[in-house]
């Protein structure tokens, strides 16, 4: 059973262009989260999504971010116009259902924004 | 405004002591508190708690929550370098399915040989 996948490991960006950041949960999994790590600060929550349902995007910045997770495929996060303080790591979670699970962690994509 | 404060913010230590780690917590409609262990990249899975006063062992590594005093810690004898890592702690609060993890700044722990 593989883990949770995301990809690309790696990605850079120039100011302003697009960023895609892929998350295959674990098999069976039906719930994903996403969190971006700034250096030296913990894990910040971003969108909590089901299949093609947004749960919580409470923690999602206004604009230029955005979550899908759809009924086929990867879930994806979708940054737009990307800036410096961009830059950080993307983890992607997921669990078998909501509430008292524990999330398994993806490896993380790592985005620089040149 | 819910907040999970990590304490030490780092540790240094040497090979076979025994460490301690503080977890302190305010949230509203608290449901579980996790642990994970973060080494170059994603962060593991350790102890999920949700009842006072009982003791979650794995090996070497132990938890505990304390839900009237609002804290937990995590505590690991034996120290060896592979216990070298940041150790996160995340509350789970909320009601129903309106719920999100708040997440502590880690402790980063290093076991010197």
């Amino acid at each position: 059973n593989a883990g949770v996948m995301q990809n690309p490991r790696h990605l850079v960006r120039r100011r302003g262009q697009e960023a895609r950041l892929r998350c295959s949960p674990m098999k069976g999994h039906s719930h994903v989260y996403w969190y971006r790590q700034l250096p030296e600060e913990g894990l910040k929550f971003m969108v909590y999504l089901q299949k093609e349902n947004i749960i919580d995007e409470s923690g999602m910045p206004k604009e230029r971010f955005s979550a899908e997770f759809p009924k086929e495929g990867p879930s994806i996060l979708r940054i737009q116009q990307v800036v410096r303080g961009d830059s950080a790591a993307y983890f992607c979670a997921s669990s078998p259902a909501g509430g008292r699970y524990e999330q398994y962690f993806g490896p993380g994509t790592r985005l620089t924004v040149t | 405004e819910d907040k999970v404060v990590q304490s030490p913010l780092s540790l240094v230590v040497h090979e076979g002591d025994t460490v301690t780690l503080n977890c302190s917590y305010e949230v509203t409609n608290f449901r579980s508190l996790l642990w994970y262990k973060q080494e170059k990249k994603a962060p593991t899975f350790l102890f999920m708690l949700t009842s006072s006063g009982i003791e979650k062992k794995s090996g070497r590594l132990s938890s505990i929550l304390d839900k009237k005093e609002l804290f937990s810690i995590l505590n690991i004898t034996a120290t060896q370098t592979g216990d070298s890592a940041i150790y996160l702690c995340a509350v789970e609060a909320g009601t129903g399915s309106n719920y999100q993890l708040i997440w502590g700044a880690g402790t980063k722990l290093i076991i010197k040989p």
